[in-house]
């Protein structure tokens, strides 16, 4: 029944591994994200898909990389980890189109990752 | 760019007290504004659009392009109300939404 679904909820890694947090919605939307929150809880979109097709591509390292299989997978994967990197994950959905969408996007629970 | 403030990192209340989340935002076209909200072991979720002019919850947030805020209130708060507050904004047609940094409510009895 759920809607948006991450795993893993939780990632503890050492520094310099490479990890990866896959995504999938079931909700039919053309549009899906990844939004990073800090331990201040902020929350910064990184980047978005339409229809497998990269749309938004925020000032992130390029070690990070996002994948669309298909519009109801958004997976990211980190490459040689740092300790910034610690943060919850957010994948989100929106029906989003080319036109002004409604801006409801559809949160997962998120995925803390925590670098050592 | 785009910037939306949310000045109050906590605010405390009393149950039955009117409770206002101040936001204040940077942009100098229209942009489309929201309140998202977070309670506790749930998602973030949707509360209210400012295109929607709508009452969720209790809750009402109205555009004042003049002072650029959308401040979220509710009369009368209860202690389901307690949760963390994000105000978002939009400018593009593809959702990309820029969130403040979040305020969190903590509603007591």
């Amino acid at each position: 029944d759920t809607a948006v679904s991450q795993t893993p909820k939780y990632l503890v890694t050492q520094m310099g591994n490479d990890k990866s947090i896959k995504c999938e919605q079931n909700l039919g939307h053309d549009t899906m994200y990844w939004y990073k929150q800090d331990s201040k809880k902020f929350l910064k979109i990184m980047f978005s898909y339409n229809n497998k097709e990269l749309i938004i591509n925020e000032t992130v390292p390029n070690r990070f990389s996002p994948k669309s299989p298909d519009k109801a997978h958004l997976n990211l994967h980190i490459n040689s980890l740092e300790l910034g990197d610690s943060a919850v994950y957010f994948c989100a959905s929106s029906a989003s189109t080319a036109r002004v969408d409604t801006g409801e996007l559809f949160f997962g629970e998120g995925s803390r990752l925590t670098v050592l | 760019a785009q910037r939306v403030t949310q000045p109050e990192k906590l605010l405390s209340v009393f149950k039955g007290a009117p409770v206002e989340l101040k936001c204040n935002y940077s942009y100098s076209g229209s942009p489309e504004l929201f309140w998202y909200v977070q309670y506790s072991r749930q998602r973030l979720q949707l509360l209210l659009r400012h295109i929607s002019r709508e009452s969720i919850k209790g809750f009402t947030a109205d555009l004042n392009k003049g002072e650029t805020s959308f401040h979220l209130k509710k009369p009368f708060a209860q202690e389901e109300d307690s949760a963390m507050y994000y105000c978002a904004l939009t400018t593009d047609s593809w959702g990309k939404l820029q969130f403040g940094a979040g305020t969190q409510v903590v509603v007591t009895p």
